[in-house]
């Protein structure tokens, strides 16, 4: 297991249609992280998973977005009727978190979706 | 989570030491500082993190000033690939990362 994987690494659709991320996480990270990134703008924090559990999601999303972790291992995020807004960079990260002391997140490639 | 402040570009020649400052007055007392960067077309990566003192690893060393409302990261011999965008980020232990607008570095050969 060399890192974060994501997929697919770009997606272009249309407006309307539904898209699917994938994220898989580095073994035995216990927290999943989920942001987007527009063009020069830094990364936005949008969601987090401790094993299968969604803790924390941000205004940011919407509710055409949904995120899932069932077995506490990949994670999905889904995008339900997309929209020229929606279009930007996913990031996906994982750490092994613990209650005190640095919890590095180890960051995926990223998922660039383009809606048309 | 706390307010930073740091410029928005830096250009640095290679082999010379790069100091990049951050302000972060609001920074709560059990906030860690962290750097993360991002190279081009890939997602951010750690840098290092500090508490309050100073801090080295084999990526760059972390000043933090006696009152903790800024601190500096320093690439002591910038290479071609140190070029990125650097992002400074106090938080709590576990929680997530917000970033801002970082700082691009730029370096010239």
């Amino acid at each position: 297991d060399t890192g974060v994987s994501q997929d697919p690494r770009h997606k272009i659709t249309k407006r309307g249609q539904n898209v699917t991320f994938r994220c898989d996480p580095i073994s035995e990270h216990n927290r999943l992280y989920w942001y987007r990134q527009t063009l020069g703008q830094g990364p936005e924090f949008l969601t987090y998973f401790q094993n299968e559990a969604q803790l924390e999601k941000s205004r940011l999303l919407s509710d055409r977005f949904s995120a899932e972790r069932p077995k506490g291992s990949f994670s999905t995020l889904e995008i339900q009727r997309t929209e020229q807004g929606d279009s930007a960079m996913y990031l996906c990260a994982s750490s092994f978190t613990r209650l005190a002391g640095h919890n590095e997140q180890f960051f995926g490639p990223g998922t660039r979706l383009t809606v048309l | 989570d706390a307010k930073t402040t740091q410029p928005n570009s830096m250009e640095s020649n290679e082999e010379e030491p790069v100091h990049l400052p951050c302000n972060h007055s609001t920074i709560s007392g059990t906030d860690y500082i962290h750097w993360y960067r991002q190279l081009p077309s890939q997602g951010p990566e750690y840098v290092i993190h500090g508490l309050t003192s100073n801090v080295n690893n084999r990526m760059a060393s972390l000043a933090i000033a006696e009152d903790r409302k800024s601190s500096t990261l320093i690439l002591h011999r910038a290479t071609l690939r140190d070029a990125a965008v650097y992002y400074c980020i106090p938080k709590a232990a576990g929680n997530k990362l917000t970033f801002g607008g970082g700082t691009r570095v730029l370096v010239k050969p």
